[in-house]
């Protein structure tokens, strides 16, 4: 079956780590999408990349790196410059034209001992 | 810009109707979304609004004024399961990016 497929769901760093969450796409969409959700609170972008070996930084990219090599995969990278990395990330993709909903994986739990 | 509100929490019992509204203000319009998302769990899709008017599907309604940057979801014969919140999001013009709103808290009770 076609999805999105996040990893790992739940993940643990100590303080001045850098961690990678994968993700990856099987739905042949071009535009992918990071974002974070703070308890109670809603989505805010982090990075987006419309093509391959193309992204822009969303509202909140200070302390975040992504890459988009191949068109399935676009990680995200929480350097150890995100002061405050504890929440819910959320990968997305969509096929890239207007008025397509996005899709969503599963999100990955970020918890900073 | 974006700037996106929705009002945070309400309570409603099972087999009510109940409205959650959403304001906003944008440089650039391309549509506005609807999702529901279950804690814990990732959005999933609920409605699409671009023109002005009514949209029905099944117990769900969303319903779009362009003019006045509003729009509202309406969930008929609520269910417990309906216990959710309730999130809008906005397509800005020419980059397919999505601003989401805080999310609407809906608890329903017996």
């Amino acid at each position: 079956d076609g999805g999105i497929t996040q990893s790992p769901k739940y993940l643990f760093r100590k303080e001045g780590q850098n961690v990678t969450l994968s993700c990856e796409q099987n739905l042949n969409h071009d535009a992918m999408y990071w974002y974070r959700q703070d308890p109670g609170q809603g989505l805010r972008l982090i990075y987006y990349s419309q093509i391959v070996n193309d992204f822009q930084k969303g509202d909140i990219a200070e302390g975040y790196s992504v890459s988009r090599e191949k068109k399935e995969s676009f990680p995200l990278t929480v350097t150890s410059a995100q002061k405050n990395p504890t929440a819910f990330y959320l990968c997305a993709s969509n096929p890239g034209t207007v008025g397509n909903t996005i899709y969503f994986g599963e999100g990955s739990w970020l918890t900073v001992v | 810009g974006q700037n996106i509100d929705q009002p945070t929490e309400m309570t409603a019992t099972e087999g009510a109707i109940v409205q959650i509204n959403c304001t906003y203000q944008t440089s650039g319009f391309n549509g506005l979304f609807w999702y529901q998302q279950h804690a814990g769990e990732a959005p999933t899709f609920l409605s699409y609004n671009v023109l002005d008017g009514l949209e029905e599907k099944g117990r769900f309604s969303s319903f779009l004024s362009r003019s006045k940057g509003y729009s509202y979801l309406l969930l008929k014969e609520l269910q417990m399961k309906d216990s959710a919140s309730y999130l809008c999001a906005v397509e800005d013009y020419g980059n397919n990016r999505l601003a989401f709103g805080k999310g609407n808290q809906v608890v329903v009770i017996p």
